[in-house]
């Protein structure tokens, strides 16, 4: 069945240092991909997405380009705040809308 | 505007209980769907809902079971719970049924089975 495998955290940072969050994952057609947030104490919130191969999502300096040839969809960001310290999570969705989602990474960004 | 609501925010029962989870999507919002994400994983996906019926159903046991509403709010049921069934119930909306929109997730109820 469909799957998603994200990079094991917690990943610790200093503030302006640049963050990249592998995603790969495994689906039966051509499904959309999602980067999702959630910070502490907050509920989910989408981050970015991507609807096609070699689409670019981007939202708040984070950036993730959907490559089917190596079925990832990296999460990077140039330079990360302490405020963007949350756990985040990739997802697919396929046919019928249903999320299924990566197993999460915590980032921690340090002052 | 009122985001998605979920009641009650969090809740402990005994093993063998019954629960009812509430779910009152964005104003507009047509589609619920329902994950469960246990401590330190992943949303997993229980049940989809739009128009009031079931569109999808995840790999989870016959004690869960939901229902829409004419209104559009839903109900997650979960009877005989286990110590296992302990996890954030999680409540999302949409639009409509589509693989390329937004979800709009609520923050959870917080169910804890002793």
């Amino acid at each position: 069945g469909d799957s998603v495998t994200q990079m094991e955290g917690p990943v610790t940072l200093s503030e302006e240092a640049f963050l990249t969050i592998n995603c790969t994952y495994t689906a039966t057609g051509y499904p959309s991909l999602f980067w999702y947030v959630q910070y502490p104490g907050e509920g989910l919130q989408l981050l970015l997405k991507a609807t096609k191969a070699d689409d670019k999502g981007s939202n708040k300096g984070f950036e993730a380009t959907y490559r089917k040839e190596t079925t990832s969809f990296h999460l990077e960001k140039g330079s990360v705040q302490v405020s963007d310290s949350a756990v985040y999570f990739c997802a697919l969705s396929g046919d019928t809308g249903k999320l299924i989602f990566g197993q999460g990474t915590t980032l921690q960004v340090k002052p | 505007d009122a985001g998605v609501t979920q009641s009650p925010t969090h809740l402990i029962k005994t093993r063998g209980q019954h629960v009812t989870l509430r779910c009152s999507p964005i104003s507009g919002h047509k589609s619920v769907s329902w994950y469960q994400q246990v401590l330190g994983q992943g949303p997993q996906f229980i049940f989809q809902y739009y128009e009031k019926e079931e569109r999808g159903r995840g790999n989870f046991p016959d004690r869960f079971s939901a229902r829409q509403f004419p209104n559009y709010s839903s109900e997650l049921n979960v009877n005989a719970l286990l110590l296992g069934d302990s996890a954030l119930y999680l409540c999302a909306s949409s639009l409509v049924q589509t693989n390329t929109g937004e979800l709009f997730f609520g923050e959870g109820s917080r169910l804890t089975v002793l």
